[in-house]
């Protein structure tokens, strides 16, 4: 069946730091990809998708690109501030029925 | 406008009573899913309701649990005979008839099981 694997966490950066949170795939046919953001005490918000290969997702200055070759969908920010601190989520989307299949998640707190 | 709503968003339950959980989904989405998010772990998919189809009910983890869904209005998720293991945030989304895929979650439910 399908699957997501991304990196386990917490990670924690300094404040502008580079971020990359990885994520790997294993989907019958062609999967949207999707990372969903979780604040502390907020509800799962989506950050950015991509439906289809090489279609890059960005939003709030986070980016991901849909690597058909390598399975992949990493999420990457280049200067992450204190209120990136959230719980990330990749996920994917296959099949008539759409349900999301999701990672395990990863906790990041930047520090100031 | 109006986001898709969740209630109760706390409940604290005894072992082997029913509890029912409520969604309000976005006006206009057709699609609505159900998800489970134990402590420290990713969300699994537990049913998925499109328009007036039959529902898929094949993340359910077991009989105890069912949902209903009225037309394309509010889904309630019903687990009867609770266990500890039920302890966990349920989680609704629903999705509009066009797009790519986006689903819009609710705030969640924190069912706690003593």
């Amino acid at each position: 069946g399908d699957s997501v694997t991304q990196m386990e966490g917490p990670v924690t950066l300094s404040e502008e730091a580079f971020l990359t949170i990885n994520c790997t795939y294993t989907a019958t046919g062609y999967p949207s990809l999707f990372w969903y953001v979780q604040y502390p005490g907020e509800g799962l918000q989506l950050l950015l998708k991509a439906t289809k290969a090489d279609d890059k997702g960005s939003n709030k200055g986070f980016e991901a690109t849909y690597r058909k070759e390598t399975t992949s969908f990493h999420l990457e920010k280049g200067s992450v501030q204190v209120s990136d601190s959230a719980v990330y989520f990749c996920a994917l989307s296959t099949g008539s029925a759409r349900q999301l299949t999701f990672g395990s998640g990863t906790q990041l707190t930047v520090l100031p | 406008g109006a986001g898709v709503s969740q209630s109760p968003s706390n409940k604290v339950t005894e072992k082997g009573k029913d509890v029912e959980l409520r969604c309000d989904p976005i006006s206009g989405h057709t699609a609505l899913y159900w998800y489970r998010q134990r402590l420290g772990q990713g969300l699994e998919f537990l049913i998925y309701f499109q328009g007036n189809s039959a529902p898929d009910k094949s993340g359910l983890p077991s009989d105890r649990f069912s949902a209903e869904r009225t037309g394309e209005s509010v889904s309630t998720l019903t687990i009867q005979r609770t266990q500890q293991e039920d302890s966990a945030v349920y989680l609704c989304a629903s999705s509009p008839p066009t797009g790519g895929y986006e689903q819009y979650f609710g705030p969640g439910t924190r069912l706690t099981v003593t």
